[in-house]
Formats: structure tokens, sequence, C-alpha cells
């Protein structure tokens, strides 16, 4: 079975300063990975996948996610966060091999709270 | 372009009443997906259609919850006798046969409060 772990419920950063919000993954095949984000109230918007190729992916309002498959791992960053950055953020996971009808294992969630 | 919709975007609803909420994927999406969020949680999957055709159930779907896709367009989730503990945003998105990733666009979700 596929799962996510976000092993962060909340990560606080100042306006300015680089950000990581932590996310692992246990398939067991070739993983595809997406981050979404949620704001109060709203559904979850896409940001960005790793399906294949280059290990850091980039995506919407300039955040990126590195994969590493030795560890398992497809942290979100960015180089400088801003206040509007502050939402929850959701890992996901599907395995194509062996999820049947593409359904995605999503994480908890983690809070990103950006300060001025 | 229109994106995923749902209505009610919040529904209040007394203990044992019946409810239904509604999705409208978008046009060209063929798959179509219902997802249950509660607080402090990620999405849980609850179902899945391709066209008309429901073709994945999770455990979470009780019998007391049922969904259709009729004309293989919009989707309905009902839900009978509710109860507390069915309060929680339900999510729909939707997706295309012709995407390989099958990328998953998600609606604005209803807030389902059961008193």
């Amino acid at each position: 079975a596929q799962s996510v772990a976000q092993p962060e419920d909340q990560v606080n950063v100042a306006e300015g300063n680089p950000l990581t919000v932590k996310c692992t993954y246990s398939v067991s095949g070739n993983p595809y990975l997406f981050w979404y984000v949620q704001y109060p109230n709203r559904g979850l918007q896409f940001l960005l996948k790793y399906i294949t190729g280059d290990n850091l992916v980039k995506g919407s309002y300039g955040f990126e996610a590195e994969f590493n498959k030795s560890q398992t791992s497809f942290h979100l960053k960015k180089p400088s966060a801003l206040v509007s950055d502050s939402a929850l953020y959701f890992c996901a996971v599907r395995d194509p091999m062996n999820s049947g009808y593409s359904t995605l294992t999503f994480g908890k969630g983690t809070m990103l709270l950006v300060s001025p | 372009d229109t994106g995923v919709s749902q209505n009610p975007r919040h529904k209040i609803t007394k203990r044992g009443q019946n409810v239904t909420f509604r999705c409208d994927p978008i046009s060209e999406h063929n798959r179509l997906y219902w997802y249950r969020q509660t607080l402090g949680q990620g999405p849980e999957f609850l179902t899945y259609f391709q066209n008309e055709a429901q073709l994945e159930k999770s455990r979470l779907l009780s019998d007391r919850f049922s969904a259709e896709r009729p004309k293989g367009s919009f989707s309905t989730l009902e839900i009978q006798r509710t109860e507390q503990g069915d309060s929680a945003m339900y999510l729909c998105a939707s997706s295309r046969d012709s995407d390989p990733i099958y990328e998953q666009y998600f609606g604005p979700g209803t807030r389902l409060t059961v008193t």
C-alpha cells in the first residue's frame, strides 16, 4: 500500500527566508509525487509534480521540490518565503503500478506560517 | 477556463437527515473522484468514476453513502441518515483519460456540518 508522511504539523518562517516543507513516501514501485496547497475554505490547488527525470522540479509561485529516491523524500522548497505563502500544504503519492485507478494518497498536511 | 465546481459550498443538516452534493467536472475530463477531508487530515479517497462507471470504492464509503454519475458528466454524492461523524469537507476532482499522469484538478469542496 502507498503512504505519505508529513512529519511537521506546522512550519514557521520569516518572510524572505528560505522554507522547506518535508514529505516522505512509501510505495512499492516508482512513485508519482505531487504537492498541493489549500487556502482557508478552498479546494486544493496544484503546485507541482514529479513523474520522472530531473530530481528537482519547479512549480507554481516559485516553489520547487526535490525528489530523493534513496531517502524516499519529496521536500517542498522556496528560496524566499512570502506572507501570502501561508497556507496548508499537502504532499500526495500515486503508485502507477499498484494504485489501480489512479487515486491519490495524501499526507495529513503541514501548515506553513510566514511572518512579516 | 471553467474548473471543477461543487454545490452547495456549505451544508448544515440535522443528524438523521439525507444530503446530496453535486460535482461538475471540467468538461473534457472523463475521470471523476470524490474525497473526504476531516479537520487536521489530508483528503481521503472515497470513490472514483470513469465516465458513468463507478470503478472503485473506499472502505470509508459505508452503506449510507452512494455516488452516481448517470451520464458521465456531473456526479452526485448522497449521504443518508447523516451522523455527526460525517461532518467534513467533501472534495471532488477530475482528470482526463488522455493524460497518462491522470493529474487531478480539485473543486472548492462542500463543507458539511451535521448538528
